[in-house]
């Protein structure tokens, strides 16, 4: 089945630490996306790639990091410099170049304890 | 200044009820509009993409409509189910692969 993996689901963490989330897609979608969703809010873009080896910040990228060196792979990291990073975190991906459909995975949730 | 704002916050229905979500943006070149169902805890999931050049779309019970010189598009439900209950986001994209979200309708349906 194609789509979007995001792992871990659930991630708790301790402040100072940096973790990493994790997303994957088998759609051979080119352009990957990373939201921040936080309760009674919409979705606020962190990073995007059109393409592998390049991407650019969103609305609200400081404290993350990304890097795209697989067409099919879009990590995220939340570094210690985030000062509120508990949120849910969506990917998303689409082909690029094209005004097509928008596909999501599941979401990861991150807490620090 | 919200882009796109989706009007009620919240919706509570009974079973059957024929509903309307609504979201308006501003900005009318937009390249399509989506409409998304979000359930807890969980991912979007898409529902009905609009391209620019349509005036709607249906999937089952669902009908999205687009106005673009209004700034509105529309998602009719029809015959509403409990199974229906989810928050319902929309999605315009603009030039530049620019995608903005409205913040959601939570919608209940009750048995």
């Amino acid at each position: 089945d194609g789509g979007i993996t995001q792992s871990p689901k659930y991630l708790f963490r301790k402040e100072g630490q940096n973790v990493t989330l994790s997303c994957e897609q088998n759609l051979n979608h080119d352009a990957m996306y990373w939201y921040r969703q936080d309760p009674g809010q919409g979705l606020r873009l962190i990073y995007y790639s059109q393409i592998v080896n390049d991407f650019q910040k969103g609305d609200i990228a400081e404290g993350y990091s990304v890097s795209r060196e697989k067409k099919e792979s879009f990590p995220l990291t939340v570094t210690s410099a985030q000062k509120n990073p508990t949120a849910f975190y969506l990917c998303a991906s689409s082909m690029w170049g094209y005004t097509g459909e928008l596909f999501f995975g599941e979401g990861s949730r991150l807490t620090v304890l | 200044k919200q882009e796109v704002t989706q009007i009620p916050a919240a919706l509570s229905v009974p079973e059957g009820e024929n509903l309307v979500l609504n979201c308006s943006f501003t900005d009318s070149a937009i390249y399509n509009l989506q409409w998304f169902r979000q359930d807890p805890g969980k991912g979007l999931t898409s529902l009905l993409l609009i391209q620019s050049s349509q005036r709607e779309q249906t999937s089952g019970r669902l009908n999205a409509s687009l106005d673009k010189s209004s700034g509105r598009s529309t998602l009719y439900i029809a015959a509403s189910q409990p199974g229906d209950s989810a928050t319902y986001l929309c999605e315009k994209e603009t030039s530049g692969s620019r995608l903005t979200f409205g913040e959601g309708t939570q919608l209940t349906v009750n048995p």
